[in-house]
């Protein structure tokens, strides 16, 4: 059972660009969940989905990021126009329900730098 | 809203020493709390784990103690070793996502 599979691992964007990151759950899992990584910081959270629906994107910034999750494919977290203070290790975790013995796996993370 | 703190890194130790990584937490109802580790370049991967108030999680050495009257959840490991360096975060369970700390750096000496 592959686990949570994220790419690219490394993405190069020059400013103004649209970076794309996409991440395939572990199978069986409807849960997901998008977190951004700065140097030397913790996890912020950005944003969870389920299939076809955001359920909470209170951590995403209000302007040229998205999310999404389709019925078939994987997620994918868009940012348009990037800027310097995008760059970040971005991850997502899944999981297949969201309860107290719930454990979501994380996968090994994009991380984005913006030249 | 719930929120997480950690003890101030990084820390550094000789192996064998005694590790203790203090964790509080601000939560509203009993969450459940978590110890994630990060080891240079990778993803998270869960450590421990306890769900209810004075459950102990332990895993490779390392124990923490869910207090609910001390709203805290401190790792412990009893002798370190030189591949424990990496990055711990201690995590709660809010209503719909995982709250971090801010992480602590471990290293290892030998």
């Amino acid at each position: 059972n592959a686990g949570v599979m994220q790419n690219p691992r490394h993405l190069v964007r020059r400013r103004g660009q649209e970076a794309r990151l996409r991440c395939s759950p572990m199978k069986g899992h409807s849960h997901v969940y998008w977190y951004r990584q700065l140097p030397e910081e913790g996890l912020k959270f950005m944003v969870y989905l389920q299939k076809e629906n955001i359920i909470d994107e209170s951590g995403m910034p209000k302007e040229r990021f998205s999310a999404e999750f389709p019925k078939e494919g994987p997620s994918i977290l868009r940012i348009q126009q990037v800027v310097r203070g995008d760059s970040a290790a971005y991850f997502c975790a899944s999981s297949p329900q969201w309860g107290t013995n719930t454990e979501a796996f994380f996968g090994q993370g994009t991380r984005l730098t913006v030249v | 809203g719930d929120s997480v703190t950690q003890m101030e890194g990084p820390v550094t130790l000789s192996e064998e020493a005694f590790l203790t990584i203090n964790c509080t937490y601000t939560a509203t109802g009993y969450p459940s709390l978590f110890w994630y580790v990060q080891y240079p370049g990778e993803g998270l991967q869960l450590l421990l784990k306890a769900t209810k108030a004075d459950d102990k999680g332990s895993n490779k050495g390392f124990e923490a103690t869910y207090r609910k009257e001390t709203t805290s959840f401190h790792l412990e490991k009893g002798s370190v070793q030189v591949s424990d360096s990496a990055v711990y975060f201690c995590a709660l369970q809010g209503a719909q996502k995982l709250v971090f700390g801010q992480g602590t750096r471990l290293t290892i000496n030998p």
